[in-house]
């Protein structure tokens, strides 16, 4: 089945230290997204992708960095830079050339804390 | 920029009744798409109903409904005969034109519970 898969489930950072969330899709689609949700919050976009080796800053991007080496992935990775990085992440694709109508797809998201 | 604003941060609901959250929107862009998200407990998000901003009739998607005033700026989320399954939060979205790969804007979101 196609879907968005993201690893780990739960991840756990030390002082200073970086670290990368995975994100992969097989739904063929152009446009990635990562989105940080803080508790009872709404989600807010980290960084977006609209194509292989393009990437545009969201709200909230600093500390954050990403790339798009493939169009199947889009590594999320968490420097630390980001001095409050506890959240629940979630990746999302969707491919809006095939309509306004299309939702974002997401994946079942990374819990990250610090140690 | 847009704005999405759920002002009903938690609601409760009898099972088998129904209930409405409610969503105002705030865009300058003639050509919008609104979206509604299911979260559960677990995390994963949930896509349950979409209105464009020219469609003409709201949205049905089984016991799903959207509530759509375009004049009031606002697509209410209508769930009938409520199930013990639909305790969950509920995101309303809305999506730019295409030209912005299709990003979108969530609300707050409300946290809804069915009792028994």
């Amino acid at each position: 089945d196609g879907g968005i898969t993201q690893s780990p489930k739960y991840l756990f950072r030390k002082e200073g230290q970086n670290v990368t969330l995975s994100c992969e899709q097989n739904l063929n689609h152009d446009a990635m997204y990562w989105y940080r949700q803080d508790p009872g919050q709404g989600l807010r976009l980290i960084y977006y992708s609209q194509i292989v080796n393009d990437f545009q800053k969201g709200d909230i991007a600093e500390g954050y960095s990403v790339s798009r080496e493939k169009k199947e992935s889009f590594p999320l990775t968490v420097t630390s830079a980001q001095k409050n990085p506890t959240a629940f992440y979630l990746c999302a694709s969707s491919s809006p050339g095939t309509g306004e109508n299309q939702p974002q797809h997401f994946g079942d998201g990374t819990r990250l804390s610090i140690l | 920029a847009q704005k999405i604003t759920q002002t009903q941060p938690g609601m409760f609901v009898q099972e088998k009744e129904a209930v409405t959250l409610d969503c105002t929107y705030d865009t300058s862009d003639p050509s919008y798409g609104l979206f509604w998200y299911k979260q559960p407990s677990s995390g994963e998000m949930i896509f349950l109903i979409y209105q464009g901003s020219y469609d003409q009739q709201n949205a049905t998607e089984g016991r799903y409904s959207l509530n759509f005033q375009k004049a009031r700026k606002s697509a209410n989320l209508v769930i009938s005969a409520s199930q013990l399954g639909d305790s969950a939060m509920y995101f309303c979205a809305m999506r730019e034109p295409n030209t912005n790969a299709g990003k979108s804007t969530f609300g707050d979101g409300t946290t809804l519970t069915v009792k028994p």
